[in-house]
């Protein structure tokens, strides 16, 4: 089955800088790769994804980079804010298989 | 439109004890997934629903089980209670039978056993 393995598992950032989560899957058919984000006391939202036919995606400060060679993903943060506090997780899938996450990152954002 | 319901929010039961949760996907979905969510395991998968038929199951014994009915409402079960169970329970719905599209959660079921 799939593995994903998450890195890393906290990450401390000043508000403004950058913040660079990385993963790493097993399976070479997985096709899928969403990123979630989880609030405190929240649901996990959807905050960006991303398809094995492309090699990177962007939405305002958030981007998402693939190396399907290398089997890894990366979630970029730029110019980073308290409200980016969250725990981070990556996922990989394709389409007959379940949805495997990374184990999680917990970003802070200090002020 | 509504998002994922789950309920009941919180649940403490007693070790030994039986626990039913219920899911409603977002209307018109059909796939309903479960994940157990832990500080130290992450979220890991428990099965997955597509119009009644499980289709994918995660690695959890017996004593995890689910449905999902005709309204593609699902329930899991968890029987005979153990403290390790003590977690917050997510589903999650999407629109297509296809995994690789997006899942929209619920707010989840905190269980905690005691």
């Amino acid at each position: 089955g799939e593995n994903v393995e998450q890195h890393p598992s906290t990450l401390s950032v000043q508000e403004g800088d950058s913040a660079v989560i990385k993963c790493t899957y097993s399976d070479s058919a997985s096709n899928y790769f969403p990123w979630y984000k989880q609030e405190l006391g929240k649901r996990p939202q959807l905050i960006i994804d991303i398809r094995s036919n492309v090699g990177e995606k962007k939405d305002q400060r958030i981007a998402v980079t693939l190396n399907k060679t290398a089997k890894h993903f990366s979630l970029h943060i730029t110019e980073t804010q308290p409200e980016d506090s969250a725990v981070y997780f990556c996922a990989a899938t394709h389409s007959g298989n379940m949805l495997t996450f990374g184990g999680g990152t917990r970003l802070m954002v200090k002020p | 439109k509504a998002g994922v319901t789950q309920t009941p929010r919180y649940l403490i039961k007693t070790r030994g004890q039986q626990v039913t949760l219920s899911c409603s996907p977002i209307s018109g979905h059909r796939s309903v997934s479960w994940y157990q969510q832990t500080p130290g395991q992450g979220l890991q998968f428990l099965f997955e629903y597509f119009s009644e038929t499980q289709r994918n199951k995660g690695n959890f014994p017996g004593r995890f089980s689910g449905r999902q009915f005709s309204n593609s409402r699902s329930e899991m079960n968890v029987s005979t209670l153990e403290l390790g169970d003590s977690a917050l329970y997510l589903c999650a719905s999407r629109a297509f039978r296809e995994m690789n599209t997006e899942a929209f959660f619920g707010q989840g079921t905190r269980l905690t056993v005691v």
